[in-house]
């Protein structure tokens, strides 16, 4: 069975710090990852994702994450905060083979201060 | 393109009463997820379907009723609504290779049960 932790419920940071979100995987069979974000009353949008091949992977709005197979983890990143990524961020993980069913983190929340 | 279109986006239910959550895709997407979100717990899967005329149980089923009917629709039934069912639904659809797409997700249905 696969599954996702992401440490910390809330992170908070100032505007133009460091974004640093964790998380980690189990996966008894090589993984896929995914970075879903979540603004106030909307749906999930995909961030980014992992399948094979470059292990630094780069999304949408500067964010980019890096594939840690030695330390099972997938961190989220971007170099500087901006206002508007206040929002909620989920950590994913599926098989790569079979039904690619998608097994979601319990999410977290990023504040953004002035 | 509208991609994943849920109805109603709220409502309030008594205790006992049913009802039926609708969600439709355009992207002519093989897989249709149905998700609850919770605080603190992320997402969790309730059921899903990898084709028309298919329904699978997924981690939190009791208590809920889908069908897919038709391909392009995946409808999410509450037989008598519990308050233990207050919560965020998602509806979200993929393709057959889903990890390596990711999940197209709808704006969500607020349901309160009072």
């Amino acid at each position: 069975a696969q599954s996702v932790t992401q440490l910390g419920s809330h992170v908070s940071v100032s505007e133009g710090a460091l974004v640093l979100l964790r998380c980690n995987y189990s996966s008894s069979v090589p993984p896929y990852l995914f970075w879903y974000v979540q603004y106030p009353n909307q749906g999930l949008q995909l961030l980014l994702k992992y399948t094979t091949g470059a292990t630094l992977v780069k999304g949408i709005n500067g964010f980019e994450a890096e594939f840690k197979k030695s330390e099972t983890s997938f961190h989220l990143t971007k170099p500087s905060a901006h206002m508007s990524d206040a929002a909620e961020y989920f950590c994913a993980v599926s098989q790569n083979t079979g039904f690619q069913k998608l097994v979601f983190g319990t999410g977290t929340r990023l504040l953004v201060s002035p | 393109n509208a991609g994943v279109t849920q109805t109603p986006k709220f409502r309030v239910l008594k205790t006992g009463q049913s009802m039926t959550l609708l969600c439709a895709q355009d992207m002519n997407h093989e897989y249709m997820y149905w998700y609850r979100q919770d605080p603190g717990m992320g997402l969790r899967l309730i059921h899903y379907s990898v084709g028309e005329g298919t329904t699978a149980k997924g981690e939190v089923p009791d208590g809920y009723n889908v069908s897919r009917l038709k391909k392009q629709n995946f409808l999410l039934g509450l037989e008598s609504a519990a308050p233990s069912q207050t919560s965020v639904y998602f509806c979200a659809s993929s393709r057959l290779q889903a990890a390596n797409y990711g999940y197209t997700f709808g704006s969500g249905t607020r349901l309160t049960v009072v």
